[in-house]
């Protein structure tokens, strides 16, 4: 199975710009996607295909990448961003999800 | 509007079978595929297997032996079976539905349940 490897936490402050990034043990060509998860709700898309904003998702939020490195990006960060945050890839058999990110603000 | 919701036992004994409902509304079950997707506390989801618009089934190899995926098309249901349960199936299960067909993200999301697995 492709293993999606992400940094377990980040904390940063209101109005920084924060990256987060999702290394996949093999290719999966764009077809990366990512989600905000609050707790006790249920995953949230945000960006699909690496780089497409989901519908009603703010322009703070970004993607990029393609292969096997891709990274979401928030800019400039809001108290309400404090979340978890899961890549998802679908191109290879099965699908797999990233252990996830769990971003703290200061 | 799109929605779906997973119903079910909350409480499950070890050996025995998970069964789970998934009841959607705004759109049909012969258009979009649904998939079950599950989450241990703390933990990323994991994709469990998916029931495709045209009635065929797709499962995740790690759980194939186990698991089984079926649909009521007139009552909007889509069912998930799994058999020997142990404690670490225990999460909230979550049934989805992609935006497109086939193309693998999922942008709508049943508010879950939560299954415990204990004797």
């Amino acid at each position: 199975d492709t293993v999606l490897t992400q940094s377990p936490a980040l904390a940063v402050s209101p109005g920084e710009r924060v990256s987060i990034s999702c290394r996949a043990s093999e290719g999966v060509n764009s077809y990366m996607h990512w989600y905000q998860q609050k707790p006790g709700q249920q995953p949230k898309l945000l960006i699909y295909k690496a780089s497409n904003l989901a519908s009603g998702v703010p322009a703070r939020f970004s993607g990029s990448g393609s292969g096997t490195d891709f990274t979401l990006t928030i800019d400039p960060v809001e108290a309400d961003d404090t979340a978890t945050y899961f890549c998802q890839q679908s191109w290879n058999d099965p699908y797999t999800f990233g252990a996830g990110t769990k971003l703290e603000l200061k | 509007q799109v929605q779906l919701k997973e119903s079910g036992p909350g409480l499950v004994q070890p050996s025995e079978t998970l069964s789970l409902t998934c009841t959607v509304s705004g759109f049909s079950l012969t258009s979009y595929s649904v998939s079950w997707v599950r989450q241990p506390s703390g933990k990323g989801p994991e994709w469990m297997g998916r029931m495709w618009y045209d009635g065929d089934t797709a499962y995740n190899s790690a759980l194939k032996s186990r698991l089984s995926i079926s649909r009521d098309t007139s009552k909007n249901q889509v069912f998930l079976k799994m058999n020997s349960l142990q404690t670490d199936d225990t999460g909230t299960y979550y049934c989805t539905r992609e935006a497109y067909g086939g193309y693998g993200w999922f942008a709508y999301w049943g508010q879950g349940t939560l299954v415990t697995v204990s004797s």
